[in-house]
């Protein structure tokens, strides 16, 4: 357990389908990240979130949508997804001026 | 941007042996993880290490900033050690925390 929790763990979505993967962490962390996993590839940083405003938006498309209410909660919103966009989706989160990173348990998404 | 290798891709050992993983950076960082991710997906933080040397039980690693890589070694290997191990690094004065991974080493250890 590192503190952080993602849910749901697994999601199947149609492609017209709209739905929201949820973070929360109570860690104390200024500063919360997704990154996402695919098949064969290096985790790559999708968006990040220091103290509830974003500072980075990795050229990810539009149809991922982050939201981040307050500083222990960090949703991602998925509307008209690929079936390319299948993959595992990680949050994590740290002190902005800290040290470690910690991650959640993962969602996996497959999109039909 | 920064380049982060992991040598070697893939390593399989038999159980009670030791290893030996690589992690070379192309930049100077000012911070340094390894995780292991579980067959589960999940990223258990194993070192913050952006410099000097961390043992944790059979794990240690080592990093040597100043020649761009860390090493972490794994000793008495036991199956459950399998999965895939990740070094990340942070640049020095680059954006706010933001983790680069390398693709990371498939470790299976054989019973």
């Amino acid at each position: 357990e590192t503190g952080v929790t993602q849910t749901p763990r697994h999601l199947v979505m149609g492609m017209t389908n709209k739905k929201s993967l949820k973070c929360e962490q109570h860690l104390g962390h200024n500063a919360m990240y997704w990154y996402k996993q695919s098949a064969k590839k290096p985790l790559e940083l999708m968006f990040v979130y220091s103290l509830e405003e974003r500072v980075e938006n990795n050229s990810v498309p539009s149809r991922f949508s982050p939201e981040c209410p307050n500083s222990s909660h960090l949703f991602l919103h998925l509307h008209t997804l690929q079936p390319e966009d299948s993959a595992l989706y990680l949050c994590a989160s740290r002190l902005v001026t800290g040290t470690e990173a910690f991650f959640g348990q993962g969602t996996r998404l497959t999109v039909v | 941007g920064i380049q982060v290798e992991q040598s070697p891709p893939d390593l399989i050992l038999q159980e009670g042996a030791n290893s030996t993983l690589r992690c070379n950076f192309s930049d100077s960082v000012n911070n340094l993880q390894w995780f292991h991710q579980n067959p589960w997906g999940q990223l258990i933080n194993l070192f913050y290490i952006p410099s000097g040397t961390k043992q944790n039980g059979r794990l240690s690693a080592t990093t040597v900033a100043t020649e761009r890589y860390s090493l972490l070694y794994i000793s008495s290997s036991q199956t459950t050690d399998s999965g895939v191990y990740f070094c990340a690094v942070e640049v020095s004065g680059g954006s706010q925390g933001n983790l680069i991974f390398g693709k990371g080493t498939k470790l299976s250890v054989k019973p």
